[in-house]
């Protein structure tokens, strides 16, 4: 039963473009999300986080939307560069210092 | 940020032997966690590493199999026993700090 889920294994994008990744929840009880992207032969790099009583963050190029009643949240990257082309995680978690369930990633490549 | 630094980077076992994966922090975290990234899969938790008391192990991971140590606020071990050919992945550390989760550079593990 996947609480966090990434439906889209993939994505391709051109250069300069908008890139959306999507995430769903199923557990309400969520309260704080994350976004990691990560490089082959690395671990996960922290992007940006959200917490539930917000419905956007921004740095820089990212942008996080939280739709709480949809239980979904996207995560904009724009412009796009080539340097973007990894796999990104969603993540969650509950209140306190609970560990972080993650979805399947989804795989971006930007194309110059 | 935390920085986290993990040993070995990678290592090449024969099936039957055991492994142990060191992991140093530069900040005192209360909570550690280990997670496994098997080939094309989401990150896993293994089990959360508590200073002073046993480690939390999640369904379908065995103290047995994935003994933990956590001596201290800034290091822990994890050894993977009686090595297979399925436990082949990249094993991770993480610890949360400051409402966020940051990531090892991971260990990469392939077991023949």
């Amino acid at each position: 039963d996947q609480q966090v889920k990434q439906n889209s294994p993939s994505l391709s994008v051109q250069e300069g473009r908008i890139s959306i990744l999507n995430c769903d929840y199923t557990n309400s009880m969520f309260d704080y999300f994350l976004w990691y992207k990560k490089y082959p032969a690395e671990g996960p790099t922290f992007l940006i986080s959200i917490s539930s009583i917000k419905d956007k963050n921004e740095d820089g190029r990212f942008t996080v939307f939280l739709n709480k009643s949809a239980k979904h949240l996207s995560l904009h990257i724009v412009p796009s560069q080539p340097g973007d082309s990894a796999v990104y995680f969603c993540a969650a978690k509950g209140l306190g210092n609970t560990p972080l369930v993650f979805g399947k990633g989804t795989r971006l490549s930007v194309i110059a | 940020s935390a920085v986290i630094s993990q040993k070995p980077s990678r290592d090449i076992c024969q099936r039957g032997t055991s492994l142990t994966i060191q992991c140093q922090v530069d900040s005192q975290v209360t909570m550690m966690f280990w997670y496994r990234q098997q080939p094309g899969q989401s990150l896993t938790l293994i089990a959360t590493a508590n200073q002073g008391s046993e480690a939390t192990y999640e369904s379908g991971f065995v103290i047995d199999k994935f003994p933990i140590s956590r001596p201290n606020l800034t290091f822990s071990t994890l050894t993977v026993s009686n090595m297979s050919p399925e436990d082949s992945s990249i094993y991770l550390c993480s610890v949360s700090y400051l409402e966020t989760q940051y990531f090892g550079p991971g260990t990469r593990l392939l077991v023949l």
